[in-house]
């Protein structure tokens, strides 16, 4: 089966611009999470979709960020207008659906950095 | 709350040699304790994972990791380092209403010496 998919693999942007991030998960997986690592800094949770709703949004850093999950399938990580410590790397996971289904299966991630 | 702390970002080994990579959490719940791993340029790839039961886990590429509730650890250990074990790795607790979602430690890079 195929994997989590993150496209792009690279962005590079300008301060003040936007920039979409797509996370296609395992077909079949209705959770999917996004996460972010910063340089330097540990990965840490942005937001979680069961479905095509947020479950928890408690990590997102503040409002240029939007998720969202067009009817349950892929999802997609807008961030508007970007600042220059948004730069670092954005992870998606995918797991199947059940709350003892702990493994979380990662894409690649995307390295986003903002000039 | 949760937390996680690695001891140590860069960890050294040679090949053939015992590998250890620490890792202490914080949880005010019966915590799920994972180490994941991420090769150059590659996703994080799960390595294996304590939820209950035995506390002596086994994961891939021959890694092992031992959850001690009293001393709030989950440490991985190799009995022999391969080259081709360089990688980083992290360290993860979930738990409570969301066992999907992580909390990370900072990561500890491992470099293998031939």
């Amino acid at each position: 089966e195929a994997g989590v998919t993150q496209f792009p693999s690279h962005s590079v942007i300008e301060k003040g611009q936007t920039v979409t991030l797509r996370c296609d998960p395992i077909s079949g997986h209705d959770n999917l999470y996004w996460y972010r690592r910063v340089m330097g800094k540990e990965i840490k949770f942005l937001l979680h979709f069961v479905k095509e709703s947020k479950q928890d949004e408690s990590g997102m850093p503040n409002n240029r960020f939007l998720a969202e999950r067009t009817g349950g399938t892929y999802s997609t990580l807008k961030v508007q207008p970007a600042e220059l410590e948004d730069s670092g790397v954005y992870f998606c996971a995918s797991s199947r659906p059940g709350a003892m289904n702990t493994e979380a299966f990662f894409g690649q991630g995307t390295r986003l950095t903002v000039v | 709350a949760q937390s996680v702390t690695q001891l140590g970002s860069h960890v050294s080994v040679s090949e053939g040699a015992l590998v250890l990579l620490r890792c202490n959490y914080s949880s005010s719940v019966p915590p799920y304790l994972f180490w994941y791993v991420q090769y150059p340029n590659q996703g994080l790839q799960l390595l294996l994972k304590y939820t209950t039961g035995a506390t002596l886990v086994k994961g891939i590429n021959g890694f092992e990791a031992e959850f001690k509730k009293s001393e709030t650890s989950f440490h991985l250990t190799k009995p022999s380092a391969h080259m081709s074990d360089a990688a980083e790795y992290f360290c993860a607790v979930s738990g409570g209403t969301s066992y999907g979602k992580l909390t990370f430690g900072q990561g500890t890079i491992l470099t293998v010496h031939p």
